[in-house]
């Protein structure tokens, strides 16, 4: 069955420094993979996606996301952090093709220090 | 162009009671669901559908109840609500394109219900 598992439920940086979030995946074809975004009180907004091509995606905001089908993974990075992106971050990989379907990771909730 | 709208933004209910969540888009998507939202679970799906006339169940149905009869409507309808239904509830929508790739799924500024 098709799962995502992001193994860090909090995390706290410090205001300039990078960032990785890590999402690791298990699905049986090419998957689709997405970063969403929930700030407080607030619905999610789509940083990026991956389908084919190019592993390294850029997205919204400065985010970037690498794709590795060898480690099963599609990592968030950003190499200088703000306190506007305090949030919580999902990763989300598309069940299969042509329903829409989504599955969500845990999620992992960023704190910024100042 | 609203997006995608969901009402109400709140609501506490009794056991046993019966709701409706009002879900709408303004984009023409074919694909519409409802996710639940409870803390350290992330979000999981409760019934999707691809198109007017058609459902179908996610991880979480039961307790739950949809329909879909307008491309712009997915009302979800709790039919005697359960201090285990207590989440946020997020309506998306999405187009879908065929085999090849998912469009952006639109998400809503959710619902969070209480049930005592």
């Amino acid at each position: 069955a098709q799962s995502v598992t992001q193994p860090d439920i909090h995390i706290t940086v410090s205001e300039g420094a990078s960032l990785e979030l890590r999402c690791n995946y298990s699905y049986g074809a090419t998957p689709y993979l997405f970063w969403y975004v929930q700030s407080p009180g607030q619905g999610l907004q789509l940083l990026l996606k991956y389908f084919s091509g190019d592993t390294l995606v850029q997205g919204i905001k400065g985010f970037e996301a690498e794709f590795k089908r060898s480690q099963s993974s599609f990592n968030l990075r950003k190499p200088s952090v703000h306190w506007s992106d305090a949030a919580e971050y999902f990763c989300a990989v598309g069940g299969s093709s042509n329903t829409g379907k989504l599955i969500f990771g845990q999620g992992t909730t960023l704190q910024v220090k100042p | 162009n609203a997006g995608v709208t969901q009402t109400p933004k709140f609501q506490v209910l009794k056991t046993g009671q019966s709701m409706t969540l009002q879900c709408a888009q303004d984009m023409n998507h074919e694909y519409m669901s409802w996710y639940r939202q409870d803390p350290g679970m992330g979000l999981r799906l409760i019934h999707y559908s691809v198109g007017a006339g058609i459902t179908d169940q996610g991880e979480v149905p039961n307790g739950y109840n949809v329909s879909r009869s307008t491309t712009e409507d997915f009302p979800l309808r709790l039919l005697s609500a359960a201090p285990s239904q207590t989440s946020v509830y997020f309506c998306a929508s999405s187009r879908l394109t065929g085999t090849d790739s998912y469009n952006e799924q639109f998400f809503g500024p959710g619902t969070r219900l209480t049930v005592l």
